[in-house]
């Protein structure tokens, strides 16, 4: 089985500054990574998605995430964050054993940018 | 074009009642996923169809949790005799389908319905 660990529960950062919001994952099979945000009163957006290739995936809004296989880790940054960043982060897997179908999620790193 | 609808988008209910909750994918995505997410925590999967056919029901947590896809399309997930440990939020989401290499397409996610079982 897989399981997704995101230790920060909260990140507090002045706007304007970078930011990085970590995850790790377990998983015995490949599998493919994502970031999702949620934004209040709303569903749940793709930030980017990590499948095969470069490492380094770039996705809408700025962020960026690294994919790092020895250390099992698909960190989450932004080199300057906005206020209008402030929302629920959440890093999730797909793994082989499954088709890539099904999305196992963390618990989710709430980002809070303030002036 | 139009999203992922979910409804109702808030639901109340007392113990013992059964809910159906509705999905509407976006138009043509031939994949529709289910889950549950508890305060706190990230979504949990439920269960996932291609087409009308259920492919995998192994995060259903009970027998009193069932979904249909009757047509392909819109999808409902029904919950029998509710139970307050059944409050979440439920949410749904589809994708265009499997590529014939295997790749996983993004699933766009709806807005949820809040469940709550008194």
């Amino acid at each position: 089985a897989q399981s997704v660990t995101q230790l920060d529960s909260q990140v507090p950062v002045f706007e304007e500054a970078p930011v990085e919001l970590r995850c790790n994952y377990s998983s015995s099979v490949s599998v493919y990574l994502f970031w999702y945000v949620q934004y209040p009163n709303q569903g749940l957006q793709l930030l980017l998605k990590y499948l095969s290739g470069s490492t380094l995936v770039k996705g809408i809004n700025g962020f960026e995430a690294e994919f790092n296989k020895s250390q099992t880790s698909f960190h989450l940054r932004k080199p300057s964050v906005h206020i209008s960043d402030t929302a629920e982060y959440f890093c999730a897997v797909s793994a082989l054993n499954t088709g890539f179908q099904k999305l196992v999620f963390g618990t989710g790193t709430r980002l809070l940018v303030s002036p | 074009g139009a999203g992922v609808s979910q409804s109702p988008r808030y639901k109340v209910t007392k113990r013992g009642q059964d809910v159906a909750l509705r999905c509407d994918p976006i138009s043509g995505h031939v994949s529709l996923y289910w889950y549950r997410q508890a305060l706190g925590q990230g979504p949990e999967f439920l269960t996932y169809f291609n087409y009308e056919a259920q492919q995998d029901k192994s995060g259903l947590p009970n027998d009193r949790f069932s979904a249909e896809r009757p047509e392909g399309s819109i999808s409902t997930l029904t919950i029998q005799r509710t139970e307050q440990r059944d409050s979440a939020m439920y949410r749904c989401a589809s994708s265009k389908g499997v590529t014939s290499g295997g790749a996983s397409d993004t699933q766009y996610f709806g807005p949820g319905t809040r469940l709550t079982v008194l």
